[in-house]
């Protein structure tokens, strides 16, 4: 079964600083990656996905994320962030080869925009 | 469309009571599935239908927990004899059977089992 791990629980960052928060998933076979939002009290939303062909995805709000095969990971980026940002931010894995498995959530990474 | 309806958003109950949850998904969507969130946890996979069809269900899903999708529109999530650990946001989501374009949250129904 798939997993995955975000290495960062918690992540401060001043504002209009760059972030990265860590994503890396347990299996090599053929994926589709996804970065979801989360601000309080509400659902997720998407942020970007990876299904195939370039590594370097663009997203909403700003952020990209790259895919690396070799590193099964899936990182997700900002330049320079705003207090907006400040939310849950969730990398999930869907095995592209099983019937479209149901997504697998990592715990999460609140990142904290300080002005 | 309006997206995801979930309803309640909030519902507190005491030990021991039944509760039951809907979810409205986007109607072009015919998958549907239920995910519960802890505090400080990642959405945890619970049970998902294609259509009226309920496909896979987690071991997260004890026997106190039944879904339905009865039409292939609408859901229901309940639980029976709750627990103060069955305290949770439960979220539902809607996707085309194609994963790669991802889920459409609901908001979520926030649990409070006291």
């Amino acid at each position: 079964a798939q997993s995955v791990t975000q290495l960062d629980s918690q992540v401060p960052v001043f504002e209009e600083a760059p972030v990265e928060l860590r994503c890396n998933y347990s299996s090599s076979v053929s994926v589709y990656l996804f970065w979801y939002v989360q601000y309080p009290n509400q659902g997720l939303q998407l942020l970007l996905k990876y299904l195939s062909g370039s590594t370097l995805v663009k997203g909403i709000n700003g952020f990209e994320a790259e895919f690396n095969k070799s590193q099964t990971s899936f990182h997700l980026r900002k330049p320079s962030v705003h207090i907006s940002d400040t939310a849950e931010y969730f990398c999930a894995v869907s095995d592209r080869n099983s019937g479209n498995t149901p997504l697998v959530f990592g715990k999460g990474t609140r990142l904290s925009v300080i002005a | 469309d309006t997206g995801v309806s979930q309803n309640p958003r909030h519902k507190i109950t005491k030990r021991g009571q039944n509760v039951t949850f809907r979810c409205d998904p986007i109607s072009e969507h015919n998958r549907l599935y239920w995910y519960r969130q802890t505090l400080g946890q990642g959405p945890e996979f619970l049970t998902y239908f294609q259509n009226e069809a309920q496909l896979e269900k987690s071991r997260l899903l004890s026997d106190r927990f039944s879904a339905e999708r009865p039409k292939g529109s609408f859901s229901t999530l309940e639980i029976q004899r709750t627990e103060q650990g069955d305290s949770a946001m439960y979220l539902c989501a809607s996707s085309v059977q194609q994963g790669e374009y991802g889920y459409t949250f609901g908001s979520g129904t926030r649990l409070t089992v006291v």
